[in-house]
């Protein structure tokens, strides 16, 4: 079935440092893809999305470009503050029968001063 | 604008009881879906429904009740808890069920302890 893989966490970096979370996922058809976070005891919300190949989602300095010949949807983010600290969650979702989004695990990225 | 409103924020059980977590949403959205976040395993889809009167099951259903009798009400019956479903609880809403073009909007999350 669909899935969504995220590399494990936590990512700790210094601010202004550069970010990138890698996020692979295995689809059988052509699903649309979003990353969302998660600040500290808060629910989810969407950061980003690209629904097809080659798209590129931007938001809040974060961008990821929708790469279908690696199938990769990797977040980046050219100098990260404090405030990015959360959770960062990938996701994927294929209009199938349940029209359900499939989450990675998520990643936690803290950001120290 | 309240958006997703979940009830309680925490909740300890003892196991056997059962109790209903609330979800309300004020932006007439058809869809909503409860989901649990477990640590490693990211969030896993419980039961969602695509409109009032109308639920389905999601990948982790069992030991779960639901029901939609409004568009804005949809809450989450726990029959008999039992210690494996501690966690997170998230409700969350959308515009329709086709999240490509209608993101997910989620309430902040209900934690959920069985003893």
């Amino acid at each position: 079935g669909d899935s969504v893989t995220q590399m494990e966490g936590p990512v700790t970096l210094s601010e202004e440092a550069f970010l990138t979370i890698n996020c692979t996922y295995t689809a059988t058809g052509y699903p649309s893809l979003f990353w969302y976070v998660q600040y500290p005891g808060e629910g989810l919300q969407l950061l980003l999305k690209a629904t097809k190949a080659d798209d590129k989602g931007s938001n809040k300095g974060f961008e990821a470009t929708y790469r279908k010949e690696t199938t990769s949807f990797h977040l980046e983010k050219g100098s990260v503050q404090v405030s990015d600290s959360a959770v960062y969650f990938c996701a994927l979702f294929d209009g199938g029968a349940t029209n359900k989004l499939i989450f990675g695990t998520g990643t936690l990225l803290a950001v120290q001063p | 604008n309240a958006g997703v409103t979940q009830t309680p924020k925490f909740q300890v059980l003892k196991t056997g009881q059962s109790m209903t977590l609330q979800c309300a949403q004020d932006m007439n959205h058809e869809y909503m879906s409860w989901y649990r976040q477990d640590p490693g395993m990211g969030l896993r889809l419980i039961h969602y429904s695509v409109g009032a009167g109308i639920t389905d099951q999601g990948e982790v259903p069992n030991g779960y009740n639901v029901s939609r009798s409004t568009t804005e009400d949809f809450p989450l019956r726990l029959l008999s808890a039992a210690p494996s479903q501690t966690s997170v609880y998230f409700c969350a809403s959308s515009y329709s069920g086709q999240t490509y073009n209608s993101p997910l909007h989620f309430g902040n999350g209900t934690r959920l302890t069985v003893t």
